[in-house]
């Protein structure tokens, strides 16, 4: 079965600093790979799409890369700010042929941005 | 204006008890979700439902009935409630044709606990 793991549980960064987190996946070839973020007794928002072909996207102060061949996506937040502290939860498609399929999500990284 | 609502945002009953949560999205989106994010906050897809079908549903216990009266509304009946149904359910949309193809849109989330 398709497993996702992100790198670690905690995060704690410096203000300023770039945040990295990591996303590893096996037995699986997605078409494309997500990335959420979820604050406390919310629910997960969207932030960035990266397909199979693509090696990299941008959005802001977000990018994150995608090697299909080191099944891997990595997110970086650049000039880290306290209001990023969240978890960010990375998700992939389950593709069982062109049907309404949900994603599977990570274990998210709750990141801490310290001032 | 709330794109993805559920009601109610808590619900503490009894173990045995049946309970139903709603889900209600006005995105205009073709399928709808459900989610579970257990205390361990592993986020995990139950059933989705496209045009009032279910296209999957994950091994989840027949306990848990989705029931879509619309494209908009995605209700998610449980029956005799376990201690182990205990969690934080989200419900969430996409619209298949939409080009970032499920892009999820999440509700706030109900939190359940059964006594």
């Amino acid at each position: 079965s398709q497993k996702i793991e992100q790198n670690s549980e905690a995060l704690n960064i410096q203000e300023g600093k770039t945040a990295t987190l990591t996303c590893n996946y096996t037995n699986y070839s997605p078409a494309y790979l997500q990335w959420y973020r979820q604050d406390p007794g919310r629910g997960p928002v969207f932030l960035l799409l990266i397909r199979e072909n693509e090696k990299e996207k941008r959005k802001e102060r977000l990018k994150v890369t995608f090697d299909t061949t080191l099944k891997q996506s990595l997110f970086h937040i650049t000039a880290s700010q306290p209001a990023d502290s969240a978890t960010y939860l990375c998700a992939l498609d389950i593709d069982s042929g062109g049907g309404a399929d949900g994603l599977t999500f990570g274990k998210g990284t709750h990141l801490i941005i310290q001032p | 204006d709330t794109a993805v609502s559920q009601t109610p945002k808590y619900l503490v009953t009894q173990m045995g008890n049946d309970k139903s949560i709603k889900c209600e999205q006005n995105l205009g989106h073709d399928t709808m979700y459900w989610y579970k994010q257990d205390s361990k906050k592993f986020l995990k897809i139950m059933f989705s439902y496209n045009n009032k079908e279910l296209i999957i549903n994950e091994t989840v216990p027949n306990r848990f009935s989705p029931k879509s009266p619309d494209k908009a509304h995605l209700n998610l009946h449980i029956n005799s409630l376990e201690l182990g149904d205990s969690a934080v359910y989200f419900c969430a949309s996409s619209h298949l044709r939409d080009p970032v193809r499920e892009t999820q849109y999440f509700g706030p989330g109900t939190r359940l606990l059964v006594l």
